[in-house]
């Protein structure tokens, strides 16, 4: 089974609409990392949330980090077709750069 | 700064042929990883090098080997093809500043066997 679970899987959204991506780890997570893909290509990184609690913003893409360092949620506000790809979270398992990923969640956005 | 380059960008093989693919860091990042992308099975680690030295391995057999040289350059081959092994293999190159692991990725290179 899947250390990091990603849901949804998919994602259609209308332009203009706000979405959330979740990232679910069974263990606590020493830090949580988004990345972007589009299909095919390499991994954008987009943020790495370290501590429990902690929030990053860019642009218009925010994602959190809770308490316990368990979960981490993706949010996208006023979504535009370039949003559209693979997000992907990942983790550093126990500090040894062993990496791992989630599923990955496709997102497209409908103009 | 150059980003993680990779090549080649796309190789097509026969099952049995072996095939080595290429990956150079980021200028002063001494840490390469390797990834294999499928549909069914998502990103999974391969291996980590860092200053020539293996320091981390996934769960893949031992047809998958890689190395590293002194200039941080990375290879990996993959010996006896299997359909299976048709993928997106990515490199990332990574440096740990200020107890921050920082991971960055090249675009892949996309092996078919037949």
């Amino acid at each position: 089974s899947q250390e990091l679970e990603q849901s949804p899987q998919s994602l259609i959204v209308q332009e203009g609409k706000n979405l959330t991506i979740n990232c679910t780890s069974s263990k606590t997570l020493y830090g949580l990392y988004w990345y972007k893909q589009k299909y095919g290509e390499g991994l954008i990184f987009l943020m790495m949330l370290q501590k429990g609690g902690e929030e990053k913003s860019h642009e218009k893409i925010t994602a959190k980090l809770d308490e316990k360092k368990q979960q981490s949620s993706l949010h996208i506000t006023a979504s535009q077709p370039s949003h559209a790809g693979i997000y992907l979270c990942g983790a550093d398992k126990d500090h040894f750069n062993k990496f791992y990923f989630g599923s990955g969640t496709k997102l497209n956005v409908k103009p | 700064k150059a980003g993680v380059t990779q090549t080649p960008r796309y190789l097509i093989k026969t099952r049995g042929q072996q095939v080595t693919l290429s990956c150079s860091p980021i200028s002063g990042h001494r840490s390469v990883s390797w990834y294999q992308q499928t549909p069914g099975q998502g990103l999974q680690f391969l291996f980590e090098y860092f200053s020539e030295t293996q320091r981390n391995k996934g769960n893949f057999p031992g047809r998958f080997s890689g190395r590293q040289f002194s200039n941080s350059r990375s290879e990996m081959n993959v010996s006896t093809l299997e359909l299976g092994d048709s993928a997106l293999y990515l490199c990332a190159s990574s440096k740990t500043s200020g107890g921050v692991f920082e991971q960055f990725f090249g675009p892949g290179t996309r092996l078919t066997v037949l």
